[in-house]
């Protein structure tokens, strides 16, 4: 079956600028994850969604990250105002509910580059 | 969750075992363990994961010692794609007041040579 999928693959973006990441979960997913990678930090975890509630948005790093998820299905993360250390790997993963299958499934994520 | 101690690196040649250790001192009585992988360029891909007892997957075996202040990842078989990040996380699975989001460390740079 069809895997966790995000778009764009890459993005260019200038400084100042807004942009949007699409994350389409495994079907019949409840739990989505939103990561980030950057060279200088690891993997790191940004916003957690279980249904369209965002119980946990400890990971966002300031004000100008904000995640929505709409129909329990598509996530979209949007950066407003981007900075060159925005940029980074952006991972978006999925998992069942209700409860813990043990396993995160990950998409290939979208590679973000604030000029 | 428990902080995990890995090695920065380690080399293995194509078909033999590759073992990874990886300690967890402080793991608590419900945390399990969990490993990952990172394929460059790629998400991280779950293995397998245990709680006290040993488990074997088809992608690997999880060692966990009896005070589960440690344990081992073994690939009985390494091949050149199995060269990765590999990543041991102990958390408590997402339930009611948990999220389970991973918390990753650096991991283990194995490098599979022919």
């Amino acid at each position: 079956g069809a895997g966790v999928s995000q778009s764009p693959s890459n993005k260019v973006t200038e400084k100042g600028k807004d942009v949007e990441l699409r994350c389409d979960p495994i079907s019949g997913h409840t739990a989505l994850y939103w990561y980030r990678q950057s060279l200088g930090q690891g993997l790191e975890f940004l916003i957690y969604f279980q249904g369209n509630s965002a119980p946990d948005k400890s990971g966002l790093p300031s004000d100008r990250f904000s995640a929505e998820r709409t129909g329990g299905s598509v996530s979209t993360l949007t950066i407003q105002r981007t900075q060159q250390e925005d940029s980074a790997v952006y991972l978006c993963a999925s998992s069942s509910g209700p409860l813990d299958s043990y396993e995160q499934y990950f998409g290939p994520g979208t590679r973000l580059t604030v000029t | 969750d428990a902080k995990t101690t890995q090695p920065t690196s380690m080399d293995c040649a194509e078909g033999r075992a590759a073992n990874l250790p990886c300690n967890h001192s402080t793991i608590s009585g419900n945390e399990y363990v969990y490993w990952y992988r990172q394929i460059h360029s790629q998400g991280p891909q779950y293995i397998i994961h245990g709680l006290k007892n040993n488990e074997t997957n088809e992608m690997a075996s999880l060692i966990i010692t009896e005070d589960r202040k440690s344990s081992t990842l073994i690939l009985p078989h390494a091949t050149l794609r199995d060269t990765a990040v590999y990543y041991c996380i102990v958390r408590v699975p997402r339930g009611s007041s948990n999220t389970g989001k991973l918390i990753f460390g650096q991991g283990t740079t194995l490098q599979v040579k022919p």
